[in-house]
């Protein structure tokens, strides 16, 4: 069936650096998902890319969808404590029609 | 408008015993959505349910199943408990079908099995 790989699963960043995950899907996805789960918190929905080579852009947030509608990524600039959380894309496309999530990567900030 | 809200926040039970949790969604959702959260595995699909009939239902044995009401609340019921069941389990909702954003999450129920 369908398959989400994001990675890395861990992330440790001194405040200011930049940061990257990566998400990768074994079918072609009509559209793909990324939701912010803060520490304790559930998960909420950041944005949402369709179209081939999409990118989308939130403050220091920037989002890509990838030429082949089977990977994405998320990149933020600068990061800052606020943004300690665990990242999740999801895709969607398989037979099944639902929403696949990736295992998320785990962010933390050091001040 | 509230959100999406499960019930209960916290269960303990042991081996064998069956529990049901339960999930309002946001008013006017069709879609309810149930998903397992455990560290290491990320979020697991368990099942959706559009207009009370299972549209899809992920990779769960049988002991998992679920059902929604006419007014789109939904309940869970995991039978014959297992250690393995302890987790996070999380609903969420949408206006159409879950694949189309955004999809509103419940805080969760946060299961522990002894």
């Amino acid at each position: 069936g369908q398959q989400v790989m994001q990675i890395p699963q861990y992330q440790h960043v001194q405040e200011g650096e930049d940061f990257t995950t990566y998400c990768n899907s074994s079918t072609t996805l009509s559209n793909i998902q990324w939701y912010k789960q803060r520490p304790g918190g559930h998960p909420v929905f950041l944005i949402q890319l369709v179209k081939s080579g999409e990118v989308k852009k939130q403050k220091r947030l920037t989002f890509q969808f990838g030429e082949a509608k089977k990977n994405s990524s998320l990149h933020i600039t600068a990061t800052q404590t606020t943004d300690v959380g665990t990242y999740f894309c999801a895709g969607n496309g398989g037979s099944q029609g639902n929403l696949i999530f990736g295992k998320g990567t785990k962010l933390s900030v050091k001040p | 408008k509230a959100g999406v809200t499960q019930t209960p926040r916290y269960l303990i039970k042991t081996r064998g015993q069956q529990v049901t949790l339960s999930c309002s969604p946001i008013s006017g959702h069709r879609s309810v959505s149930w998903y397992q959260q455990t560290p290491g595995q990320g979020l697991q699909f368990l099942f959706e349910y559009f207009s009370e009939t299972q549209r899809n239902k992920g990779n769960f044995p049988g002991r998992f199943s679920g059902r929604q009401f006419s007014n789109s609340r939904s309940e869970m019921n995991v039978s014959t408990l297992e250690l393995g069941d302890s987790a996070l389990y999380l609903c969420a909702s949408s206006l159409g079908v879950s694949g189309e954003p955004p999809l509103h999450f419940g805080n969760g129920t946060r299961l522990t099995v002894t």
